[in-house]
């Protein structure tokens, strides 16, 4: 069975600073990873995901995310937040068999 | 492309009375559909998932039933709404040889 724990149910960030999201998984076989986007009443868009080979994955939006299996983590980052990133994020993690698990979410909010 | 249409967008339903939301879906024939559900300050929870006409599996046991009567649509229904149904319902597809799940727009439900 899989399980994503998202740390931070709320991140406030300044315009023009670090976005972190943390994510950690936990899976019994290497899984799929994604991180999605959702702003307000609206479905859900792909930010990026990791599926085999380079572990350090860009995205959309400036976006990026590193695989560490070592860590069982796969972090959301951008290096420079904007208000128009405000908005909830979810980790999610899938066997393969197409299934997804998703985390809590992540509310940003970013001020100006 | 694959697109998910949801109706309708917005639903509020006296407890008792019965539900019926639609998904249709846009692209390649034989998805993978899924409904899930997202209550308030909560995450994604997976309801039911389906790989083809009348085929449907449920995740979790509750007040809510669906049905696949043509490859492109999903429904899901209730005879009795309780006031827990209350959430955001997103429809899901996910085509073969496409490593991701592409979202619909979403239903707001709120039964008083």
């Amino acid at each position: 069975a899989q399980s994503v724990t998202q740390l931070g149910s709320h991140v406030s960030v300044s315009e023009g600073a670090l976005v972190l999201l943390r994510c950690n998984y936990s899976s019994s076989v290497p899984p799929y990873l994604f991180w999605y986007v959702q702003y307000p009443n609206q479905g859900l868009q792909l930010l990026l995901k990791y599926t085999t080979g380079a572990t350090l994955v860009k995205g959309i939006n400036g976006f990026e995310a590193e695989f560490k299996k070592s860590e069982t983590s796969f972090h959301l980052t951008k290096p420079s937040a904007h208000m128009s990133d405000a908005a909830e994020y979810f980790c999610a993690v899938s066997p393969n068999d197409y299934k997804l698990s998703f985390g809590a979410g992540t509310t940003v909010t970013v001020r100006a | 492309s694959q697109t998910i249409h949801q109706w309708p967008a917005t639903l509020v339903q006296p407890v008792g009375s019965p539900l019926s939301l639609e998904c249709t879906v846009e692209g390649t024939s034989n998805p993978n559909l899924y409904w899930y559900r997202q209550a308030a300050g909560r995450g994604l929870q997976l309801l039911f998932y389906s790989i083809g006409i009348d085929q449907i599996s449920s995740e979790v046991p509750q007040n809510l039933s669906a049905s696949r009567p043509q490859d492109r649509q999903f429904i899901l229904s209730s005879k009795k709404l309780l006031l827990s149904d209350s959430g955001f319902y997103l429809c899901a597809g996910h085509w073969g040889g496409i490593d991701t799940q592409y979202f619909g727009p979403g239903t707001r439900l709120t039964v008083l």
